[in-house]
């Protein structure tokens, strides 16, 4: 079955610091693999989609993920934190195949300390 | 442009009851895909419409159902609720004509449904 890991529930930086939010999928396919960010009592943003043009992937509020197939990783990097980007991050993965739908990682949650 | 809207926002209800979600898509979407999140199984996906036909399903069982009217709005029916059906209910609309791989989904606040 077609499955994706994030690697981390939880994350915490410092405002400033590096974040590095980690996601490997499942490779029978290729696949169309996405970001999406949640706020508390908010609904999903889409951060960033990779769909097998360029590999490195620029996003909404600074955020990038480069699409590495060799080992099966999407990870979603910022230089810089902000308070603001404190939240939960799902990777997600789909197929370009008939009846596939998204598949949703369990989520990492970043917490950003001043 | 409005954003994908849910109705109502919050519910409560008990076992055995049945519940009807509102989910209204962005305009000139025709697609709309339903969603539950819970802390346990995180975000699953329930089932897609497009042009008022079921296009794709997930793994639920048939008390869950939905439907998409003309206007593309769609609607999605829980009966029979149990306990462990309490959880956030997102609706995501999108164009529709690439698919899933290609189409970005908008997602709505969500619908958050307690049965107790």
């Amino acid at each position: 079955a077609q499955s994706v890991t994030q690697l981390d529930s939880h994350v915490s930086v410092s405002e400033g610091t590096p974040v590095l939010l980690r996601c490997n999928y499942s490779s029978s396919y290729s696949p169309s693999l996405f970001w999406y960010v949640q706020h508390p009592n908010k609904g999903l943003q889409l951060l960033l989609k990779y769909t097998s043009a360029a590999t490195l992937v620029k996003g909404i509020n600074g955020f990038e993920a480069e699409f590495k197939k060799s080992e099966t990783s999407f990870h979603l990097t910022k230089p810089s934190a902000h308070m603001s980007d404190a939240a939960e991050y799902f990777c997600v993965v789909t197929y370009n195949q008939a009846g596939t739908a998204l598949i949703f990682g369990k989520g990492t949650t970043l917490s950003v300390s001043s | 442009k409005a954003g994908v809207t849910q109705t109502p926002r919050y519910l409560i209800k008990t076992r055995g009851q049945q519940v009807t979600l509102s989910c209204s898509p962005i305009s000139g979407h025709r697609s709309v895909s339903w969603y539950q999140q819970t802390p346990g199984q995180g975000l699953q996906f329930l089932f897609e419409y497009f042009s008022e036909t079921q296009r794709n399903k997930g793994n639920f069982p048939g008390r869950f159902s939905g439907r998409q009217f003309s206007n593309s709005r769609s609607e999605m029916n829980v009966s029979t609720l149990e306990l462990g059906d309490s959880a956030l209910y997102l609706c995501a609309s999108s164009l529709g004509t690439g698919g899933v791989s290609t189409d970005t989904q908008y997602f709505g606040p969500g619908t958050r449904l307690t049965v107790l």
